[in-house]
């Protein structure tokens, strides 16, 4: 089945200890997003790639980047993690951006910050 | 003014009745409406997606549009204990979506 995946699904880290989680899709889909949800908040849209082309939120804080090396990879990057990095990390992909981009998402990663 | 605005709830519901859940919108121009299914500690689901005025149906859900009110709505018909989950409602007026709180939503056996 064509789907989203995170890995890991749980992870926990150090105050300041660099941390990456990761994002891969079967779907072939051309966008792919990086959601930061908090409890009972709504999720927060970080940044996008639409195939290379990267698009940052205009209030994501530097501390977090991404990359994405190929069609089916993207990563999240946290250099330096805050206690109030704590959160659901959700990656999602669409097909296209604008009207119409359905998205669908993975099962998220949980960081702990400790 | 929030650009997504929902009913946090807890929103109560006796199974086998119709869930009700609401959303407005700040953004004339939007285009494309959706409406997402999360479980605690689940990620969202998408379970219906809207782009006319009207009404769409899917099994026991129907999504309901008036962009003249700004208003999209999702009914749930016969509603069960598995429904009880948190609805949120997205809405893309450019390229990305803006998603709102989500209403709590609980089915009572």
């Amino acid at each position: 089945d064509a789907m989203v995946i995170q890995n890991p699904r749980y992870q926990v880290t150090q105050f300041g200890k660099p941390v990456t989680l990761s994002c891969s899709q079967t779907l072939n889909h051309n966008v792919m997003y990086w959601y930061q949800q908090k409890s009972s908040q709504a999720p927060k849209l970080l940044f996008h790639y639409y195939d290379k082309d990267f698009n940052n939120e205009a209030d994501t804080p530097d501390n977090f980047q991404s990359r994405r090396p190929n069609t089916s990879f993207c990563f999240l990057d946290i250099r330096s993690p805050g206690l109030g990095d704590a959160a659901m990390y959700l990656c999602a992909t669409s097909l296209r951006l604008g009207v119409y981009n359905e998205q669908f998402f993975g099962p998220g990663t949980r960081l702990t910050v400790l | 003014q929030k650009e997504v605005e929902q009913n946090s709830g807890p929103l109560s519901v006796p199974e086998g009745a119709i869930a009700s859940l609401n959303c407005t919108y700040s953004d004339r121009g939007s285009q494309s409406f959706f409406w997402y299914r999360q479980y605690s500690g689940k990620s969202p689901e998408l379970i219906m997606s809207i782009y006319s005025n009207g009404d769409k149906e899917d099994g026991r859900f129907t999504a309901q549009l008036n962009k003249a009110s700004q208003y999209v709505s999702l009914l749930i018909r016969d509603s069960q204990p598995s429904d009880s989950a948190t609805y949120l409602c997205a809405v893309c007026p450019s390229t990305s979506l803006v998603f709102g709180q989500g209403t709590r939503l609980t089915i009572n056996p």
